[in-house]
């Protein structure tokens, strides 16, 4: 099974602040991977597909890049409405693997 | 729009099993695949399978193989999960998810609770 590994598992940030989360697969997964955010007792809200498709109705500060085995998410001016889990996926093969989260704090 | 509506909350013993139901609407339900993905309280996300509603194909996570069974109906649009053996770390909330690869929608969760 691939493996998805993310970083940092808790990122405290202000307002305001430029952050960047990153994803890392155990093997190639090409651009298959999806970013999500989840909010305490909601289910996930896919933020971008394909590593770097922004999810229409997604806010445009919210942004993906990478192919291969490394990714990341970036968020280019932290509002108080993100503050909340994030999650990576791969959907290479028929099998999905999330990553284990990071929780973004309020500093 | 597309919904996904899950069945209500359960409390079962150990050893027992569980079915849980995501009934579809709003889209053609054999377009597309269902993910079944779960969430331990506190814990991360944990892909279960997939089950393709065109053809019934499946697969599961290494993890529940043997374990787990994913059906559909397709004259009521509706999926199904069930896991057998039951233990107190199946506790967790279970989300059906339409499979598009990705996943743009979800359904509301159904917290299954594993207890003597």
């Amino acid at each position: 099974d691939i493996q998805m590994t993310q970083s940092p598992s808790t990122l405290s940030a202000s307002v305001g602040d430029r952050v960047t989360i990153t994803c890392r697969a155990s093997q190639s997964i090409r651009s298959s991977l999806a970013w999500y955010q989840q909010k305490p007792g909601k289910a996930p809200n896919l933020l971008i597909y394909k590593a770097s498709i922004l999810e229409s109705g997604v806010p445009s500060r919210f942004s993906g890049s990478g192919s291969g085995t490394e990714f990341s998410l970036t968020i280019s001016s932290l509002q108080p409405d993100d503050f909340a889990t994030y999650y990576c996926q791969q959907y290479n093969s028929y099998s999905r693997t999330f990553g284990q989260g990071t929780k973004v704090e309020i500093k | 729009q597309v919904h996904l509506v899950q069945s209500g909350a359960e409390v079962k013993k150990p050893g027992a099993s569980v079915k849980v139901s995501c009934k579809a609407s709003g889209y053609t339900f054999t377009s597309y695949g269902i993910s079944w993905v779960r969430q331990a309280p506190g814990q991360g996300l944990e892909w279960m399978g997939w089950i393709s509603a065109y053809d019934v194909n499946t697969n599961n996570a290494q993890k529940f193989q043997g374990r787990v069974t994913m059906t559909t109906d397709t004259s009521t649009s509706t999926a199904y999960m069930e896991l057998r053996g039951l233990r107190s770390d199946d506790t967790a909330v279970y989300y059906c998810a339409r499979d598009s690869d990705f996943h743009p929608f979800w359904g509301q969760g159904t917290l299954v609770t594993v207890s003597a």
